[in-house]
């Protein structure tokens, strides 16, 4: 069963850069999706991207296209994410979570059945 | 896809049964809507998958049903344990969206 291990607590300044990694264990990385979420104080969960290390080619949502980048490193099994020109409501906890398998070079999506604990990112100046 | 859930909050008993909805502003593709439990300080629990398939370890006292742009939890026999938040989320579309949930009180 695989695991998602992610780094720890950020505190950042407005305008500066985030990177949040999630290490994978327990599993194929190659053979899994791996989707980011956020979840500001009080509010519901937001999706903001997802990759396939295998094909390592990102889908990003629209809101953050201009600002998020998604890597994924097959050498160490993880995936990691940069967000740039952080702003005070990007406050928030940033999970990984895994959403889908490889199948015959094609992607199957599910629902995240697997999540990292939790990065919680605070935006302060 | 807009994902919309209602009621925002369901005060039930013990025993009860609680039903929430989710309508979306388009067709979810091949029904892939999926429905999370969340308490304080956890991540999501991922319930119900593919609109109707539960997933692993989870109480068939959760099930799920829908199609098209409308699609609802069903919590039967409430218990205590069940008061959170519940979310659902489409990825049937490239790009994924989540509804704004809906709280379970049990009382």
């Amino acid at each position: 069963q695989v695991q998602l291990m992610q780094s720890g607590a950020e505190v950042k300044k407005p305008g500066s850069s985030l990177s949040v990694s999630c290490k994978a264990s327990g599993g194929s990385f190659n053979n899994i999706s791996i989707a980011w979420v956020r979840q500001a104080p009080g509010q519901g969960p937001e999706w903001m991207g997802r990759i396939t290390p295998f094909f390592s080619v990102p889908t990003y949502a629209h809101k953050f296209l201009a600002r998020l980048t998604i890597t994924a490193d097959k050498s160490t099994s993880t995936v990691s994410m940069e967000l740039t020109s952080l702003k005070s409501d990007d406050t928030a906890v940033y999970y990984c979570a895994k959403t889908g398998e490889l199948r015959e070079m094609t992607t199957r999506y599910h629902g995240m059945d697997v999540w990292g604990q939790g990065t919680t990112v605070t935006v302060t100046s | 896809i807009v994902l919309t859930q209602s009621p925002g909050t369901l005060s039930l008993s013990p025993g009860g049964t609680a039903t929430l909805s989710c309508r979306a502003s388009l067709t979810v593709i091949r029904n892939r809507l999926a429905w999370y439990q969340q308490k304080p300080g956890q991540a999501p629990r991922l319930l119900i998958d593919g609109a109707s398939s539960r997933a692993a370890g989870v109480p068939d006292r959760f099930s799920g049903r829908g199609s098209e742009t409308d699609f609802t939890l069903i919590i039967s026999s409430l218990e205590p344990e069940d008061s959170a938040l519940y979310y659902c989320q489409q990825y049937g579309s490239s790009l994924w969206t989540f509804g704004q949930g809906t709280k379970v009180e049990i009382k």
